[in-house]
């Protein structure tokens, strides 16, 4: 089965520019999450979508990031306007549903920030 | 902030076992323990989960204490492709907090 896609692999951008970043999730997934991941720490959750629907974006700075799942398919998130602490790769996974055990990974979207 | 502990790092030679040990001294009774790893510039991959039984599937073995306080995560058989970062995670359907892991080589 085909894995969690994400594009662009590599962006950099300057700082105050706006940036977007897509997911495309397997097939049949319900749910989607979007994660941050600084150098040298683990990933940090910032949205989780069920279906369409935000489940939690507790962690989402709001004043610059946004992300949405219009078809409970695709996601993309957002980041305006983007600053240097911004850098980091973002990544993407999606579950069967929100009760499954098992997040698939993409690749993620290495970020940086000038 | 994460709830569990781990080494920074750990080494383990070719073809021997990598016990990776994880503390998670405040577990509440429904939080089962996960484990995940991320080699090098992919994203992380699920290894096994477990509640208060010991688990083993096909990547690993997963140790949990009578006490659920601390784990073990044991790969029988470390190959080169085994290393990575490697994370222990409690979750119980809240978001999936990622410590810094363990940062496990194997060498030949």
């Amino acid at each position: 089965e085909a894995g969690v896609a994400q594009s662009p692999r590599y962006k950099i951008i300057e700082k105050r520019q706006s940036v977007a970043f897509w997911c495309n999730p397997i097939s049949g997934h319900a749910t989607l999450y979007w994660y941050q991941q600084i150098l040298g720490q683990g990933p940090k959750l910032l949205i989780q979508f069920q279906n369409n629907g935000v489940v939690d974006d507790s962690q989402l700075p709001k004043d610059r990031f946004s992300a949405e799942r219009l078809k409970g398919v695709d996601s993309t998130l957002k980041i305006q306007p983007a600053k240097l602490e911004d850098s980091a790769v973002y990544l993407c996974a999606s579950s069967l549903n929100s009760r499954a055990p098992e997040q698939y990974f993409g690749p993620g979207t290495r970020l940086t920030v000038t | 902030d994460a709830k569990t502990t781990q080494p920074p790092s750990m080494d383990c030679a070719e073809g021997r076992a990598a016990n990776l040990p994880c503390n998670h001294s405040t577990i509440s009774g429904n939080e089962y323990v996960y484990w995940y790893r991320q080699i090098h510039s992919q994203g992380p991959q699920y290894i096994i989960h477990g509640l208060k039984n010991n688990e083993t599937n096909e990547m690993a073995s997963l140790i949990i204490t009578e006490d659920r306080k601390s784990s073990t995560l044991i790969l029988p058989h470390a190959t080169l492709r085994d290393t990575a970062v490697y994370y222990c995670i409690v979750y119980n359907n809240n978001d999936m907090r990622f410590g810094a892991g363990t940062r496990l080589t194997v060498k030949p």
